[in-house]
C-alpha cells in the first residue's frame, strides 16, 4: 500500500546528543515537510522540499536539520542546539502543482520524541 | 502575517446532532482549503478539501466556503461518538507555493 513511513515510533534523546528521524514515502509526492507539535497546540513547519536536493526552513527551523537526497526520503536531525526537543513530529507529503496551487498534505503517523 | 483561527473549543453536541466547525483566515488571496481530523495521540487524517465558494458534500461531511468573508466551516450531519476528535483548517495561502499553514484545531465531543 502507498504511504509515509515515519521511525521510530518513539525516540528519547540524551542531553548533547544528535537524533535522527525517519521519513520514507511511496506516494511519488514532489513535496515533502516536517511539522513540530507541542500538546493542546497546532502543527508549526520546520523544514519542507519541494524537489531533490533542494529544501527550504519553515517558521521553527532553528536547532533541525534536513536532507533530500532522494524523492522518496526527508529524515529529520534534531541537534543538540534545540534546546526544547520533547514534541510529537510529523512528516507528510504532497503533489506540487503549479507554482501557486496548494494540495493536500498526508501525514505519516508521527514519532514522539522525549529527553531522558 | 498569515494566520489561521480556529476556536479551541470543546464544542459538546450530543449524538445525532450537526456539529458545525468554524475557520476564519487572513489572506484574501487564498485558493485552497482543508480539514482534517486528529484523534488524541494520533496524526492528522484528510477529510475535506474545497478549492471554490459554496458547499461540497461527502458523506456526513460538508464543508462551505465564503472567500468574501474569509471563512470555511465544516458540518458534520448525525454526530456520532467516533467523531470526538480535534479538526484542524489549514489553508493554503497565495504565493506560499506548496505550504499549508494550520490553525490550532477545535475539539469536538460528541455526547451520548
Amino acid at each position: 500500500d502507498g504511504g509515509i513511513t515515519q521511525s521510530p515510533k518513539y525516540l528519547f534523546r540524551k542531553e548533547g546528543q544528535n537524533v535522527t528521524l525517519s521519513c520514507e514515502q511511496n506516494l511519488n509526492h514532489d513535496a515533502m515537510y516536517w511539522y513540530r507539535q507541542d500538546p493542546g497546540q497546532g502543527l508549526r513547519l520546520i523544514y519542507y522540499s519541494q524537489i531533490v536536493n533542494d529544501f527550504q526552513k519553515g517558521d521553527i527551523a532553528e536547532g533541525y536539520s534536513v536532507s533530500r537526497e532522494k524523492k522518496e526520503s526527508f529524515p529529520l536531525t534534531v541537534t543538540s542546539a534545540q534546546k526544547n526537543p520533547t514534541a510529537f513530529y510529523l512528516c507528510a507529503s504532497s503533489i506540487v502543482v503549479g507554482t501557486d496551487s496548494n494540495q493536500p498534505q498526508h501525514f505519516g503517523d508521527g514519532t514522539r520524541l522525549s529527553i531522558l | 502575517q498569515k494566520e489561521v483561527e480556529q476556536n479551541s473549543g470543546p464544542l459538546s453536541v450530543p449524538e445525532g446532532a450537526i456539529a458545525s466547525l468554524n475557520c476564519t483566515y487572513s489572506d484574501r488571496g487564498s485558493q485552497s482549503f482543508f480539514w482534517y481530523r486528529q484523534y488524541s495521540g494520533k496524526s492528522p487524517e484528510l477529510i475535506m478539501s474545497i478549492y471554490s465558494n459554496g458547499d461540497k458534500e461527502d458523506g456526513r461531511f460538508t464543508a462551505q466556503l465564503n472567500k468574501a468573508s474569509q471563512y470555511v466551516s465544516l458540518l458534520i450531519r448525525d454526530s456520532q461518538p467516533s467523531d470526538s476528535a480535534t479538526y484542524l483548517c489549514a489553508v493554503g495561502f497565495s504565493g506560499t507555493a506548496s505550504k499549508l499553514t494550520f490553525g490550532t484545531g477545535t475539539r469536538l465531543q460528541v455526547t451520548l
